[in-house]
């Protein structure tokens, strides 16, 4: 059973352009949740979706991000016109429905030049 | 606002000494969970607690699930290089299951 998968590792993006993260949860779980991280930072909670559906958007800003968890294939976090501001890490975590515990993948290091 | 007070902030011990940190919280969580990350990796899932007073080990690893399900600690005995790293408490928050962590404890080995 493959753990959580994302990808791409590293992504390098000019000013202006658009990211897309993507996230594969584990088998069977419906649960994801994205997170992002600076450098000796914690783990800022951005957005929480289940299949088709976001519970939770609040630590999202509201301009130029947005996610989707669709009913077939890996979620999305994309960053349109990105800025230098939105460089950091980018991690995501699923789980199965419950009180069951997440696990994350190895995370997407966005650098904006 | 954040929710978990997790303390201390950073550690700096002697290879082979224990460490404990711990989080707590003015509220009730049926759920806790520890992490740690390493530089450049996603944080990986040590132990998950799920009853209140339950103590789970796992290896050097101990953690307990508060009588008052509002407070969470982890230690870790006989420390060594690779226990380097970011510890980091979660819960899961409300009907919804919002996982929500801690600010994290950074913790230093000296050989």
């Amino acid at each position: 059973n493959a753990g959580v998968m994302q990808n791409p590792r590293h992504l390098v993006r000019r000013r202006g352009q658009e990211a897309r993260l993507r996230c594969s949860p584990m088998k069977g779980h419906s649960h994801v949740y994205w997170y992002r991280q600076l450098p000796e930072e914690g783990l800022k909670f951005m957005v929480y979706l289940q299949k088709e559906n976001i519970i939770d958007e609040s630590g999202m800003p509201k301009e130029r991000f947005s996610a989707e968890f669709p009913k077939e294939g890996p979620s999305i976090l994309r960053i349109q016109q990105v800025v230098r501001g939105d460089s950091a890490a980018y991690f995501c975590a699923s789980r199965e429905g419950g009180n069951t515990e997440a696990f994350f993948g190895q995370g997407t290091r966005l650098t904006v030049v | 606002g954040q929710q978990l007070n997790q303390s201390p902030q950073s550690m700096f011990i002697q290879e082979g000494e224990d460490v404990s940190m711990n989080c707590t919280s003015s509220s009730i969580f049926n759920t806790w969970l520890w992490y740690k990350q390493d530089p450049g990796e996603g944080p990986v899932l040590l132990i998950a607690l799920y009853k209140a007073g339950e103590l789970t080990s796992n290896g050097r690893l101990t953690a307990q699930f508060g009588i008052t399900r509002k407070d969470s600690f982890l230690n870790i005995s006989a420390s060594i290089p690779s226990d380097v790293g970011i510890y980091f408490c979660a819960v899961l928050r409300g009907s919804a299951r919002q996982l929500t962590f801690g600010s994290g404890t950074q913790l230093t080995v000296l050989p």
